[in-house]
C-alpha cells in the first residue's frame, strides 16, 4: 500500500515550453501532497505545499505563476513547469500524505521527474 | 524551525565493514525522524521511521538507527556493509502531526569498497 506514482519519468523540452508533471496517490486519498526539487548531488528542497481544493503555499524565492500547482483531487495533484528555461533542468519529486486523522506525519514518495529544457 | 545535520557528506568503507551514517537534528517540539535511500535516477526509498515509540528502530536492508534524545542524534547503521548499500542516504525530520513538509539534510553518500 502508500503508493505514489509520477507521470512522467523523465521529459526533455524546448526552452519556452510549458511541462506538467503529474503526482497520483494510487491507494489512499492524500490531503496533502509536496513539491520538491533536487539538483544534482544536492538534497531535496521543498518548492511548495498543496492541499486539496485550495491554492498552494509556496517556498520562499519559488516563483507561484513559473510553477503553477494544482491539487483538484484527493489523489492528483499536478505541477507545471511555464515557459521552461535551462535552469529549470532538475529532478522533481512529490510526496503525499495520507488524510489520517490521528495518523502521523508520515509522506510517501513518487518516484520523481526528470526534467531537461534544452 | 527544524533542521538535520548530516556529517560527512561521504563515506567509504569496505565490504562487510560497520556502516555509520551520522544525523543531528534541531526541533523545538518533538520530532519524527526518518532516513531514506537514494539510488542514482531514482525516487526516495524509506529505510526506517522514528515515531516516538521505541527509541532503537529497525527498518529494511539489514539498518537500523537510535534515537537518542540527549544528543539531538539519530544515526544510521548497519553491521556489515554490501555492494548493494552505496547509494545517497538522507537524513529528514518532520513535526509529529500536522501537515508539515520533510526537512532533508544535505544527504550522505556512502560507497563500498570490494
Amino acid at each position: 500500500g502508500a503508493v505514489v506514482s509520477q507521470h512522467p519519468s523523465w521529459v526533455i523540452c524546448k526552452s519556452g515550453t510549458s511541462v506538467k508533471i503529474e503526482c497520483r496517490s494510487l491507494d489512499f486519498q492524500a490531503t496533502t501532497m509536496f513539491w520538491y526539487r533536487q539538483f544534482p548531488k544536492q538534497s531535496l528542497m521543498l518548492m511548495a505545499t498543496s492541499n486539496e481544493g485550495s491554492k498552494a503555499t509556496y517556498e520562499q524565492g519559488v516563483e507561484k505563476d513559473k510553477f503553477l500547482i494544482n491539487h483538484a483531487s484527493l489523489t492528483l495533484s499536478t505541477l507545471t513547469v511555464t515557459s521552461a528555461h535551462p535552469e529549470d533542468s532538475s529532478f522533481y519529486i512529490c510526496s503525499a500524505r495520507p488524510g489520517l486523522a490521528g495518523g502521523y506525519n508520515e509522506q510517501f514518495f513518487g518516484p520523481g521527474t526528470r526534467l531537461t529544457v534544452l | 524551525a527544524q533542521s538535520v545535520t548530516q556529517l560527512g557528506s561521504h563515506v567509504s568503507v569496505s565490504e562487510g565493514a560497520l556502516v555509520l551514517l551520522r544525523c543531528n537534528y534541531s526541533s523545538s517540539v518533538p520530532p519524527y525522524l526518518f532516513w531514506y535511500v537514494q539510488y542514482p535516477n531514482q525516487g526516495l526509498q524509506l529505510l526506517l521511521k522514528y515515531t516516538s515509540a521505541a527509541t532503537l528502530v529497525k527498518g529494511i536492508n539489514g539498518f537500523e538507527a537510535e534515537f537518542k534524545k540527549s544528543e539531538t542524534s539519530f544515526h544510521l547503521t548497519k553491521p556489515s556493509a554490501h555492494m548493494s548499500d552505496a547509494a545517497e542516504y538522507f537524513c529528514a525530520v518532520t513535526r509529529t502531526s500536522g501537515n508539515t513538509p520533510l526537512v532533508f539534510g544535505k544527504g550522505t553518500r556512502l560507497s563500498v569498497i570490494a
